[in-house]
């Protein structure tokens, strides 16, 4: 089955430190890819996402560009701040139009930043 | 503001307690979704609806289930609770033409 992979946390960094956290998926066919965020206390917010092989998702600074050849999606932002530390998540979906929203998310990882 | 919105924000129950957790969303999205959140595991989907009437299974339903009786509206049932159930519960919605998903706070589900 259709599955996500991220790199494992918890990763801390310095303010302005620059940032990858990687992604692979397994899935047959032509996923959509996301890439979601949770501040503490909250729910999942979408961050980014891209829907075809080559493109590339931006948002915030952050950006995650989707490679078919390596199945991979890893995010990047060059220079963190405080208010980015969160739980990020990287997630697919293949389905139907209808479907289109039944999302396989990785396990998370939480970034910490610190001043 | 369309939002959607989660109650209660946490509970405590019993083993074998039956619990419902509401699920409220205003954007009148067709699609609705629950999802369990647990340390090294990510969002995990339990049940979700394209639409009032239709309920479908997701990779963890066992013990779990959902009704649809209308647009706004998608509660979980927990028939039994069980300690493996503990957990925090997300419900989400969305329009089927867009891949973003909408995500409630949370319920915190502990089950003694």
């Amino acid at each position: 089955g259709d599955s996500v992979t991220q790199m494992e946390g918890p990763v801390t960094l310095s303010e302005e430190a620059f940032l990858t956290i990687n992604c692979t998926y397994t899935a047959t066919g032509y996923p959509s890819l996301f890439w979601y965020v949770q501040y503490p206390g909250e729910g999942l917010q979408l961050l980014l996402k891209a829907t075809k092989a080559d493109d590339k998702g931006s948002n915030k600074g952050f950006e995650a560009t989707y490679r078919k050849e390596t199945t991979s999606f890893h995010l990047e932002k060059g220079s963190v701040q405080v208010s980015d530390s969160a739980v990020y998540f990287c997630a697919l979906t293949r389905g139907t139009i209808q479907g289109a929203q039944k999302l396989v998310f990785g396990q998370g990882t939480r970034l910490t930043i610190n001043p | 503001d369309a939002e959607i919105t989660q109650s209660p924000r946490h509970k405590i129950t019993e083993t074998g307690r039956q619990v419902t957790l509401a699920c409220h969303q205003t954007w009148n999205h067709n699609n609705m979704f629950w999802y369990r959140q647990d340390l090294g595991h990510g969002l995990r989907l339990i049940h979700y609806s394209y639409g009032v009437q239709d309920t479908n299974k997701g990779e963890v339903s066992d013990g779990y289930s959902v009704s649809r009786s209308n647009t706004e509206d998608l509660p979980l049932t927990l028939e039994s609770a069980a300690s493996s159930q503990t957990s925090v519960y997300f419900c989400a919605s969305g329009h089927h033409s867009t891949g973003e998903l909408f995500f409630g706070e949370g319920s915190r589900l502990t089950v003694l």
